[in-house]
């Protein structure tokens, strides 16, 4: 079983303030997706990474994929409450379309 | 269009009990999941189906039973509940290649093992 971890599990911050979540495994993956999760709802992707040292942006969040393709973090700038939620990763191991999950930082953006 | 739907939204069940817990896709896609979700221990892996007439088992089978019953169903069964059973269960489906396609979740169900 090849185990992601993710740190750090709580995060709690004032709107404005940046923050770095990250995602790491002593596993290679195939891909990484990072998915956020509202309480009472299924997780709903945000990206997709592929290749190693791949960074991908999205509005105010920057994705970066481990050059090794082991490790991922999640940067948001100027964080707005709409941001809190449980941010997941999830790795794709040797098995097509097997994701490996997370246990998830939960992120709390106050106003 | 409903995506993946699932069904009941919450349980309470006794140990011992059994129960189905139903999914239902319309997007057409070939491979679904059960996941179940605890504090700290992230979406966990229960059984999961790359097409129409196969399962395989995933990280944390034991204590249940899946079946695909056709292309946009995919049930999961409890024949004997325990109480470490009680979890917030995601089933998931899966369309093309993970590369452009992400897993779209379901709402859940919640369930409750006393």
């Amino acid at each position: 079983t090849q185990l992601l971890e993710q740190s750090p599990q709580f995060l709690s911050i004032q709107e404005g303030e940046n923050l770095t979540v990250y995602c790491n495994s002593s596993s290679v993956f195939s891909s990484l997706q990072w998915y956020r999760q509202e309480p009472g709802e299924g997780p709903v992707l945000l990206v997709t990474v592929v290749t190693g040292g791949e960074v991908k942006k999205l509005k105010r969040l920057t994705f970066q994929f481990g050059d090794a393709r082991k490790d991922s973090s999640l940067h948001i700038t100027a964080a707005q409450p709409g941001d809190t939620g449980l941010y997941l990763c999830a790795g794709e191991d040797d098995s097509w379309g097997k994701f490996q999950f997370g246990a998830g930082t939960q992120v709390v953006v106050t106003p | 269009n409903a995506g993946v739907t699932q069904t009941p939204k919450f349980q309470v069940l006794k140990t011992g009990q059994s129960m189905t817990l139903q999914c239902a896709q319309d997007m057409n896609h070939n491979s679904m999941y059960w996941y179940r979700q605890d504090p700290g221990m992230g979406l966990r892996l229960i059984y999961y189906s790359a097409s129409e007439g196969t399962t395989d088992k995933g990280e944390v089978p034991n204590g249940y039973n899946v079946s695909r019953l056709n292309k946009r169903e995919f049930s999961l069964r409890l024949e004997s509940a325990a109480p470490s059973q009680t979890s917030v269960y995601f089933c998931a489906s899966l369309g093309g290649s993970s590369y452009n396609s992400p897993l779209h979740f379901g709402n859940g169900t919640r369930l409750t093992v006393t």
